[in-house]
């Protein structure tokens, strides 16, 4: 079983729609919970931390379920700006990665 | 602007040879980590280095070594060179222990082995 688990996507939505990723990881130990956002040949990028009792910036919204050992992002009003790979990320200091989920966001 | 950077941008190289990466902070970070993505797969953890020693690694094999100098330069040195070792290698800054900050990763080297 992989260490961190995603939808594999990919995710092709209208511009204004709501999208729902999904990621469990493995480790019950786990403490640290990052979704990264990665533009195609760019590196990635921090989105946002996520918190046991969820947090909210802007238009997204992270959730983390540590008795299910899973973690959610939701993107409301998807813009055109918002096609990227999404990803899941458990760790601090070797942060173990999920494949991605790949995001079209279409006029 | 991560403060990162990375050298070179791009890199090819045949099976069996061995390759140096470099990765340098702005602002000196005492922690740094590097990572391999490979086409399609999100960044696997290779190792960390903290204070010049080795302070963590990955599932890879022992040809991956790396270094970390006084000025928190870092280098990814790879031998002998197998064309699965084809990827984007992305050095991140890390915040040091006890902080609560994630890591901030440079633009990344991209490596084709032949």
């Amino acid at each position: 079983r992989k260490e961190v688990e995603q939808d594999p996507g990919p995710f092709n939505v209208p511009e204004g729609a709501t999208v729902a990723f999904n990621c469990t990881y493995s480790n019950s130990a786990s403490q640290s919970f990052f979704w990264y956002r990665q533009d195609c040949r760019k590196e990635p990028k921090l989105l946002m931390s996520v918190y046991s009792s969820g947090n909210e910036d802007g238009r997204f919204t992270a959730q983390l379920n540590r008795a299910s050992q899973y973690i959610s992002l939701l993107i409301r009003d998807s813009k055109l700006s918002d096609s990227a790979t999404y990803l899941c990320v458990v760790g601090h200091n070797d942060m173990r990665f999920g494949a991605g989920t790949r995001l079209t966001v279409k006029p | 602007e991560t403060g990162v950077t990375q050298s070179p941008t791009h890199l090819i190289k045949t099976r069996g040879q061995q390759v140096t990466l470099r990765c340098s902070s702005q602002s000196g970070h005492n922690t740094v980590s590097w990572y391999q993505q490979a086409l399609g797969q999100g960044p696997q953890f290779i190792f960390q280095y903290y204070r010049e020693e080795e302070n963590g690694r990955g599932n890879f094999p022992p040809r991956f070594s790396g270094l970390q100098f006084p000025n928190y330069s870092s280098e990814l040195n790879v031998n002998a060179l197998e064309l699965d070792d084809s990827a984007l290698y992305l050095c991140a800054r890390n915040p040091g222990r006890g902080s609560e900050e994630t890591q901030y990763f440079g633009p990344g080297t991209r490596l084709l082995v032949l």
